[in-house]
């Protein structure tokens, strides 16, 4: 099993700066993936970018990037550049090497303000 | 990426009676497909796990009598409520996994059902 804990309720950011929303994970399996989703209010699970625990390179895509720092169990979402339409809640996943389930954390609620 | 359709969208029931909820995988055949719960402002729980051809394994916890799954083809898995009552009223959303070769798969979400009991 997996453990994924996100310890912010709620982030705040001015637009056009950029963000940082933490994830910690728990886990014994050997090979893992870290995924991290973003629901707005629609209630659509929208994949942002994923880490498998061997990729060599943090993982990046567009504004979206992945600080994996897997001494530190940790693998932070950073948004640079936020817009307003990032204003949305954003669970961290992880998933093990059983049947591909993902765990999810509690979530964080990012609000962009002008 | 590939694409996960669930329907319906939102659905309003009489408390008592059932409830179905489709999960299609359109673009690709998902041997598995998954079953979460989400509170308002909570995370998404797992409710079970659909393997296509077997019965379904729930978490602890779930009914799975209140809460039936059919999975009877490679894209299209189904959740049943039945008996419905207001606590059952919640937001409902699959996912369908894809393998992508060489040991790596992927999971996809459908858009969600917001099941209202009255």
């Amino acid at each position: 099993a997996q453990k994924i804990t996100q310890t912010q309720p709620g982030m705040f950011v001015q637009e056009k700066e950029a963000v940082t929303l933490d994830c910690t994970y728990d886990t014994s399996d050997p090979s893992y993936g870290l995924f991290w989703y973003k629901q707005p209010s629609s209630g659509e699970m929208i994949f942002l970018i994923y880490q498998g625990s061997y990729d060599q390179q943090n993982a990046t895509e567009g504004r979206y990037s992945l600080n994996f720092q897997k001494a530190r169990k940790s693998a932070n979402l950073v948004i640079s550049a936020s817009q307003l339409g990032d204003s949305a809640m954003y669970f961290c996943a992880g998933r093990g090497s059983t049947l591909g389930r993902l765990y999810f954390g509690r979530g964080t609620q990012l609000t962009v303000w002008p | 990426g590939a694409v996960v359709s669930q329907h319906p969208s939102r659905v309003i029931c009489k408390s008592g009676t059932s409830v179905k909820i489709e999960c299609r995988s359109l673009d690709f055949q998902a041997t598995t497909m998954f079953w979460y719960r989400q509170f308002p402002k909570k995370s998404l729980m797992l409710m079970a796990t659909s393997n296509e051809g077997s019965k379904a394994t729930y978490e602890q916890g779930v009914e799975k009598d209140k809460f039936l799954i059919n999975h009877a083809s490679l894209t299209l898995s189904t959740l049943t409520v039945t008996s419905a009552h207001p606590e059952d009223s919640s937001f409902y959303i699959c996912s369908a996994r894809e393998n992508l070769g060489q040991g790596r798969t992927e999971a996809f979400f459908g858009q969600g059902t917001r099941l209202t009991v009255v």
